[in-house]
């Protein structure tokens, strides 16, 4: 079982849709973090949120829009997506800090049509 | 910048037999290590991780690596294996200065045959 827990499971939305990504951990854990897996490929970092404020972003399109409502809630609003933005997005929390493993949760398969 | 090289993009294994992962690693700066595990269909989970101290780390599963600072290595091995550690393996680095950035290597596939 996991500890962070994402939902939905599976996502199918065309180019012109808004749909939401929601991520929840009750950990305490004071950063968290969104990753794209395309197939057979590693997880690609996208955003950092560190004590609910943004930290890092990683030249993401604007068609994703993250929001860190509290420490315990990570959203991921999407608008006007394109096929190839179709992946497994991922969830991930930790402490914070360079030695606190990443703790992720099983994913958001997204298929856009 | 780091980055991370794992060398083999496969590895087939008999079941019960020993294997080894490869790892190295590239950075100016010095940095902590992990492994991480991924089985079909759902997020990584840590296997085990090297910040300081005993080069030689144990984790779940069975699984431990060493840490090579004069090879800019992290090898993860397992002496004998199972049919339930097929999944794909990512060894990943944190650089200890600026942004905390996790980056991962591009994966090793583990097949377990029987």
């Amino acid at each position: 079982d996991t500890e962070v827990t994402q939902t939905p499971k599976h996502l199918v939305m065309g180019m012109t849709n808004k749909k939401s990504l929601k991520c929840e951990q009750h950990m305490g854990h004071r950063a968290m973090y969104w990753y794209k897996q395309k197939a057979k490929k590693p997880p690609e970092l996208m955003f950092v949120y560190s004590y609910e404020k943004l930290s890092i972003n990683e030249s993401v399109p604007s068609r994703f829009s993250p929001e860190c409502p509290n420490s315990s809630l990570l959203n991921l609003h999407l608008h006007a997506l394109q096929p190839e933005d179709s992946a497994l997005y991922l969830c991930a929390s930790s402490q914070g800090g360079y030695s606190s493993p990443l703790h992720f949760g099983n994913g958001t398969r997204l298929t856009v049509t | 910048a780091q980055s991370v090289t794992q060398l083999d993009s496969q590895v087939p294994v008999f079941e019960e037999a020993p294997v080894e992962l490869r790892c190295n690693y590239s950075s100016s700066v010095s940095v902590y290590l992990f492994w991480y595990v991924q089985y079909p269909n759902q997020g990584l989970q840590l296997l085990l991780k090297y910040l300081s101290g005993s080069t030689l780390v144990k984790g779940i599963n069975g699984f431990e690596a060493e840490f090579n600072k004069s090879q800019t290595s992290f090898h993860l091995r397992k002496p004998s294996v199972h049919i339930s550690d097929t999944a794909e393996y990512f060894c990943a680095v944190m650089q200890i200065q600026g942004a905390q950035k996790l980056v991962f290597g591009q994966g090793t596939r583990l097949t377990i045959n029987p």
